[in-house]
């Protein structure tokens, strides 16, 4: 069954440096999307993605996020200057919508980030 | 911006059936109701969606009322893996974004 699969599982960073958050979606689908979840909190959406760019951000996605899809496979959520805040887990989603579906979101198992 | 009221936590027999109201009185009529679950820290998993009818897959049957204002989903024979946190969310459904709320959690106990 395809999945959507994420890199790293966990990574740990000082707080100030640059992390990359991998993804890459189910293969047909064409809109993307990443949550996060902050120990014992909701999901939160961030920010979705069709057509190489942004559909929809959160007022959580400020300008130290940033998303891209870099070739066909791949689609990365960069944190430009990590706070002790951003430590949360990140589940990246993606969906095949068209008129015949209903769209519903295909979620990675995520990556934990760590912020020290 | 909570358009769905679920209770906090529920408890269900192994074997049994598990119940899981939901509602969503300001649904509006273009509006899906959809399911999800998430088991401990794991991202989220759908489960169900529909929009008047009732609806049943391999996972779980959800039960709509006429005037669509509530949900029931239907675990039928809940195992220990269906421990879970379980998510109502209304929405338009298509590309637009899932909002999760607090949600119900599920324990399904020996």
């Amino acid at each position: 069954e395809p999945e959507v699969t994420q890199t790293p599982s966990h990574q740990v960073t000082q707080m100030g440096q640059e992390v990359i958050l991998r993804c890459v979606p189910i293969s047909n689908h064409l809109y993307f999307y990443w949550y996060r979840q902050i120990l014992g909190q909701k999901v939160e959406f961030l920010v979705s993605f069709y057509n190489n760019e942004i559909s929809e951000k959160s007022e959580i996605f400020d300008d130290q996020f940033s998303v891209e899809r870099p070739d066909g496979s791949n689609f990365t959520l960069k944190i430009r200057s990590t706070k002790l805040e951003d430590s949360a887990m990140y589940f990246c989603a993606s969906s095949d919508w068209d008129r015949r579906s209903t769209g519903e979101l295909f979620f990675g198992e995520g990556s934990r980030l760590t912020v020290l | 911006d909570a358009k769905t009221t679920q209770p906090p936590s529920m408890d269900c027999a192994e074997g049994r059936a598990a119940n899981l109201p939901c509602n969503h009185s300001t649904i509006s009529g273009n509006e899906y109701v959809y399911w999800y679950r998430q088991i401990h820290s794991q991202g989220p998993q759908y489960i169900i969606h529909g929009l008047k009818n009732n609806e049943t897959n391999e996972m779980a049957s959800l039960i709509i009322t006429e005037d669509r204002k509530s949900s029931t989903l239907i675990l039928p024979h809940a195992t220990l893996r269906d421990t879970a946190v379980y998510y109502c969310i209304v929405g338009l459904g298509g590309y637009q974004k899932v909002t999760f709320g607090t949600g119900t959690k599920l324990q399904v106990i020996p």
